[in-house]
């Protein structure tokens, strides 16, 4: 098993550029995450889907959108990157939603 | 609504000396307490966890006892090695259906 896995692992976008995060998990869990973090340490949520079929707005929603396209595979889009976004992404899976979470290796997106 | 405190970091120890990181909670009702932890330059990875009051989890050495009296989760290592040096976070759980609440790291760095 792979567990969690993202694509790219390293990204640099211009102001304006977009782009999509992929996230993959094949432990047939029922949810998904997207976190940022940045230095200082603390994860913060932006998108997460309980379920296929469903995606809710965590803390920090604002210049993002998610796809859960199935069970497997959950997509965060930046539309217009900004420097603000220049961070590490991560994307995480669980059975449920209250349940353990299993964490990809990371993206990191810096933009300029 | 539900949180984590975890101890302020970052945290230096020589190796082979005690480690304690506190971590308490506030939550209604009887959440699942985990520790992750996050080597440089990766994800997050479960390190323990603890599902029922009094319950001992444990891992790699580590070790945290799910304090139901004090709220607390604290994660201990009799000895540690230059290889703990890494980001622990507290989090908690509840059955309820909502998400995992994160503390915000502690960064522990082991001197050789």
């Amino acid at each position: 098993n792979a567990g969690v896995t993202q694509t790219p692992k390293f990204q640099v976008l211009k102001t304006g550029q977009s782009m999509t995060l992929q996230c993959a998990q094949d432990m047939n869990h029922n949810s998904m995450y997207w976190y940022r973090q940045d230095p200082g340490m603390g994860l913060r949520l932006i998108y997460y889907s309980a379920s296929e079929g469903t995606t809710d707005k965590g803390e920090v929603p604002n210049g993002y959108n998610v796809s859960r396209l199935n069970k497997r595979e959950f997509s965060l889009r930046l539309e217009s990157a900004a420097p603000s976004q220049t961070s590490v992404y991560f994307c995480a899976s669980s059975v449920g939603i209250s349940y353990e979470q299993y964490f990809g290796p990371g993206t990191r997106l810096t933009v300029t | 609504g539900d949180s984590v405190t975890q101890m302020e970091g970052p945290v230096t120890l020589s190796e082979e000396a005690f480690l304690t990181i506190n971590c308490t909670y506030t939550a209604t009702g009887y959440p699942s307490l985990f520790w992750y932890v996050q080597y440089p330059g990766e994800g997050l990875q479960l390190l323990l966890k603890a599902t029922k009051a009094d319950d001992k989890g444990s891992n790699k050495g580590f070790e945290a006892t799910y304090r139901k009296e004090t709220t607390s989760f604290h994660l201990e290592k009799g000895s540690v090695q230059v290889s703990d040096s890494a980001v622990y976070f507290c989090a908690l759980g509840q059955t309820s259906g909502s998400r995992l609440t994160f503390g915000e790291g502690t960064q522990l760095t082991v001197n050789p």
